[in-house]
């Protein structure tokens, strides 16, 4: 059973251009979470999502981000217009469909890097 | 979501069991404690929850106090690939309360 698929693992961006994150959950998995990780800090929650829903995006700004998570296809972070602050690892999480105690599995992360 | 704190950071002899103290003082009794770590900048994994029952599984074990402000991992036996940022986190199990609030953790350092 594979774990949470993120791709790519690196993207470089330069300034002003967009970046496009994607994650494929673990099989069965139908909610979907984004986290990000600035260099040196904590990891903190973006985004919250179910097949063709936005439950939860708290932690999002305001502009240049957004998510989805389609019926079909994997779940795409996009973020417009990049700027160097947005240099930081992206990771995706997932879990079973229901609420309750159910541990969240994270992938690898994407390393975005703009220059 | 209640707020946890962890000692910033730990050293343990390898062979030796790592035991990380984590405090939630303000927990309330829907709210699970988990505990994920995060091994130098791959994704958190997953370790071991609990609501107030001792937990063990082949990774670790949890022990949350009665009183459930406070909580204990306990690596029994820690090899230097143990070595990680370790996050104590607390959340409830119900719609719309889904999301992980990581602290700063405790960097826990297994010596040879």
């Amino acid at each position: 059973n594979a774990g949470v698929m993120q791709n790519p693992r690196h993207l470089v961006r330069r300034r002003g251009q967009e970046a496009r994150l994607r994650c494929s959950p673990m099989k069965g998995h139908s909610h979907v979470y984004w986290y990000r990780q600035l260099p040196e800090e904590g990891l903190k929650f973006m985004v919250y999502l179910q097949k063709e829903n936005i439950i939860d995006e708290s932690g999002m700004p305001k502009e240049r981000f957004s998510a989805e998570f389609p019926k079909e296809g994997p779940s795409i972070l996009r973020i417009q217009q990049v700027v160097r602050g947005d240099s930081a690892a992206y990771f995706c999480a997932s879990s079973p469909p229901a609420a309750g105690a159910y541990e969240q599995y994270f992938g690898p992360g994407t390393r975005l890097t703009v220059t | 979501d209640a707020k946890t704190t962890q000692p910033p950071s730990m050293d343990c002899a390898e062979g030796r069991a790592a035991n990380l103290p984590c405090n939630h003082s303000t927990i309330s009794g829907n709210e699970y404690v988990y505990w994920y770590r995060q091994i130098h900048s791959q994704g958190p994994q997953y370790i071991i929850h609990g609501l107030k029952n001792n937990e063990t599984n082949e990774m670790a074990s949890l022990i949350i106090t009665e009183d459930r402000k406070s909580s204990t991992l306990i690596l029994p036996h820690a090899t230097l690939r143990d070595t990680a940022v370790y996050y104590c986190i607390v959340r409830a199990a119900s719609w719309g309360a889904q999301k992980l609030v990581f602290g700063q953790g405790t960097r826990l350092t297994i010596n040879p």
